[in-house]
């Protein structure tokens, strides 16, 4: 399974757009990338999920370059709200099932 | 669709006993998964199923611990006899479909149960 690497933390301010990378170097051919954001005392939740290129809803963005050894999470204008833990997974496709989070991104946003 | 459903949300136990945590997951999705979480260890994926049959129990920290998920809409996470280090926040999860070509079901996440063995 490819491994990712993320920042630990992050710190923004309300309305900034805020960007967060994460290196998956040795990702595979078939991989996706997926990204989920976690609040305190809840289950992470999906935000979005790329191939290559990029990717957008109604939440964030996906930036992938052509070899797709990194991607960045976009966050529009972020709120308060938008405080919470950001995780980065490699998700093979044709992968049984076993998904890995790794340490994840501490985002915090201030007002 | 009410998502995924744990219970219960806190579990306060002594060192030996033993805990039954609890998992529905959301209707029609194949897979299930456990993982627990702290904060010295992140998120760490105990054990998933794959309609119904577990796949792969590598992360499952010891004996103690136990799966099981008898039909497609309930599926048990056992510690016996628990210890304080089991004290952790326990999510189960579900997921439509893993793996297809070109397809990625995202993983739904129950809130949680909270463990806490004194």
């Amino acid at each position: 399974l490819a491994k990712t690497t993320q920042p630990i933390s992050m710190d923004s301010y309300e309305g900034q757009e805020v960007n967060i990378t994460c290196s998956h170097n040795n990702i595979a051919t078939n991989d996706y990338i997926t990204w989920y954001q976690q609040f305190p005392s809840q289950g992470p939740r999906f935000i979005i999920q790329g191939y290559k290129t990029k990717v957008t809803n109604e939440v964030a963005s996906l930036f992938i370059p052509a070899d797709r050894k990194s991607s960045t999470l976009s966050l529009p204008r972020v709120s308060l709200s938008d405080t919470a833990v950001y995780y980065c997974l490699v998700l093979l496709s044709g992968n049984t099932g076993k998904l890995i989070f790794g340490q994840g991104t501490t985002l915090q946003v201030k007002p | 669709d009410a998502g995924v459903i744990q219970s219960p949300r806190h579990e306060v136990t002594e060192m030996g006993q033993e805990v039954t945590l609890r998992c529905k997951p959301i209707s029609g999705h194949d897979y299930l998964f456990w993982y627990r979480q702290t904060m010295m260890r992140g998120l760490e994926l105990l054990i998933y199923f794959n309609n119904n049959v577990p796949i792969d129990d590598s992360g499952m920290p010891e004996d103690r611990f136990s799966a099981k998920m008898p039909n497609a809409s309930f599926s048990t996470l056992k510690i016996q006899p628990s210890e304080p280090r089991d004290s952790a926040v326990y999510f189960c999860a579900s997921s439509l479909a893993l793996g297809k070509k070109n397809y990625n079901s995202p993983l739904h996440f129950g809130n949680g149960t909270r463990l806490t063995v004194t």
